[in-house]
């Protein structure tokens, strides 16, 4: 089955960090970019980060830039996300995604809830 | 960065209906345009991609047409499930990847 299970997660303080994971199966991981796609409670879709399929390029939106580290093991066919610095306005749901060749986002993981409050 | 403008935020319908959804881009966006469905506490799910194409194992209720700066999804009756959150999404020009707000389209 085609999937990405992801781990991670849970309330941490301002300043604090997490580090998300999500793995793969289904699919030639190591043939695909890999992202990430955040929600905060109530609103819209949000594209954080993306990696490359080897993990040499990596793209961050500009507010998580300096704080947030995107990774992947292609043996373990898996990819994680270090948030660190964290701020309210990080609370979001995070979103594992990858588009396997056309141009969209056809499989996402189940989401893991990320919350910062004190 | 592409701004991808949905209209309308809400639309009441009734099961049987049409929908018709907009996504308009401030700039060109070549045919890299996607929708996605959302329902309460779920992952988005890809409908359509490449402004007309249909994901793997999607009705053919949902169509997508228009050009490289305005799109439109279409349910053309619509079903119970149907009723969701709607989202379209860019990815000619990235990073980043950017997503419009979204339509909601709920039972009237």
């Amino acid at each position: 089955e085609v999937q990405l299970v992801q781990s991670g997660g849970g309330l941490v303080q301002p300043g604090g960090s997490l580090k998300l994971s999500c793995a793969a199966s289904g699919f030639t991981f190591n043939s695909f970019w890999m992202n990430w796609v955040r929600q905060a409670p109530g609103k819209g879709l949000e594209w954080v980060a993306s990696i490359s399929q080897d993990g040499s390029d990596k793209y961050y939106v500009e507010s998580v830039r300096g704080r947030f580290t995107s990774s992947r093991d292609n043996a373990r066919k898996s990819v994680h996300l270090q948030v660190n610095s964290l701020r309210a306005d990080d609370t979001a749901v995070y979103y594992c995604v990858v588009a396997r060749g056309i141009q969209a986002f056809d499989i996402w993981g189940q989401g893991t809830l990320v919350t910062v409050s004190s | 960065e592409v701004v991808l403008t949905q209209s309308p935020a809400t639309l009441s319908l009734s099961p049987g209906e049409r929908a018709t959804l907009s996504c308009r881009a401030s700039q060109s966006v070549s045919s890299s345009i996607a929708w996605y469905q959302q329902k309460p506490g779920q992952a988005p799910r890809l409908l359509i991609y490449q402004i007309s194409n249909r994901a793997t194992g999607i009705p053919a209720r949902f169509s997508g047409s228009g050009s490289e700066t305005d799109v439109t999804l279409t349910i053309s009756s619509l079903e119970p499930e149907d009723f969701a959150v709607y989202h379209c999404q860019q990815r000619t020009n990235w990073p980043p990847y950017t997503f419009g707000q979204g339509t909601k389209l709920e039972i009237k």
